[in-house]
């Protein structure tokens, strides 16, 4: 069993709709919680953390973490075209920035 | 503000031979960490250096090593290189220890022929 898990994809969202993308971890003393894009071709840049259990919103993004059920996901509202990429999970520990990625999920919002 | 610059971007060695690696973080970061990054295994964690101490290690050979300088500045190396080494090496800089927030150079894609 991987540590972090994600579905690979690939995603297809029409465009203006809501991506909804999950995450599970198996590491229970895992404290903080990312997400990445990767355009293709291009490093991951971060796009939300979360470190209690709830939603957390940005912009168009939302993160949910529970960590009861070992739970993370990612909802991105109106969908847009530059949002097509590669969205990694990533967890992280305990001291230090080591973070373990999941495989990502590629979503592909179609005009 | 700069970003995070890695040298060289693109290179290719042979089986055996060592290389090294460059990474500039961000003016003011601290951290420092390297993720290699394959099609088959993802994203995964080499080491984090903050003030020119390793503070953590991923589940890499001795093979790998690193160190960082007092500007910050890291380097990583890799010594007697496999094939299996084919990768893109990613240098991420913090502004802190544990914050998890990392800036991400472009990288540098090693091919090992």
């Amino acid at each position: 069993q991987k540590e972090v898990e994600q579905n690979s994809g690939p995603l297809s969202v029409p465009e203006g709709a809501i991506a909804s993308l999950n995450c599970t971890y198996s590491d229970r003393g895992s404290q903080s919680f990312f997400w990445y894009r990767q355009y293709s071709g291009k490093s991951p840049e971060l796009i939300m953390f979360i470190y209690s259990n709830g939603d957390k919103e940005d912009g168009r993004f939302t993160a949910q973490l529970n960590k009861a059920s070992q739970y993370v996901s990612l909802l991105i509202r109106d969908s847009q075209p530059s949002d097509s990429a590669t969205y990694l999970c990533a967890v992280n520990r305990a001291a230090g920035n080591k973070l373990t990625f999941g495989g990502g999920t590629r979503v592909l919002v179609k005009p | 503000k700069a970003g995070v610059t890695q040298t060289p971007r693109y290179l290719i060695k042979t089986r055996g031979q060592q290389v090294t690696l460059s990474c500039s973080p961000i003016s003011g970061h601290r951290s420092v960490s390297w993720y290699q990054q394959t099609p088959g295994q993802g994203l995964q964690f080499l080491f984090e250096y903050f003030s020119e101490t390793q503070r953590n290690k991923g589940n890499f050979p001795g093979r790998f090593s690193g160190r960082q300088f007092s500007n910050s500045r890291s380097e990583m190396n890799v010594s007697t290189l496999e094939l299996g080494d084919s990768a893109l090496y990613l240098c991420a800089s913090s502004s802190d220890y544990s914050t998890g927030e990392l800036f991400f150079g472009e990288g540098s894609r090693l091919t090992v022929l």
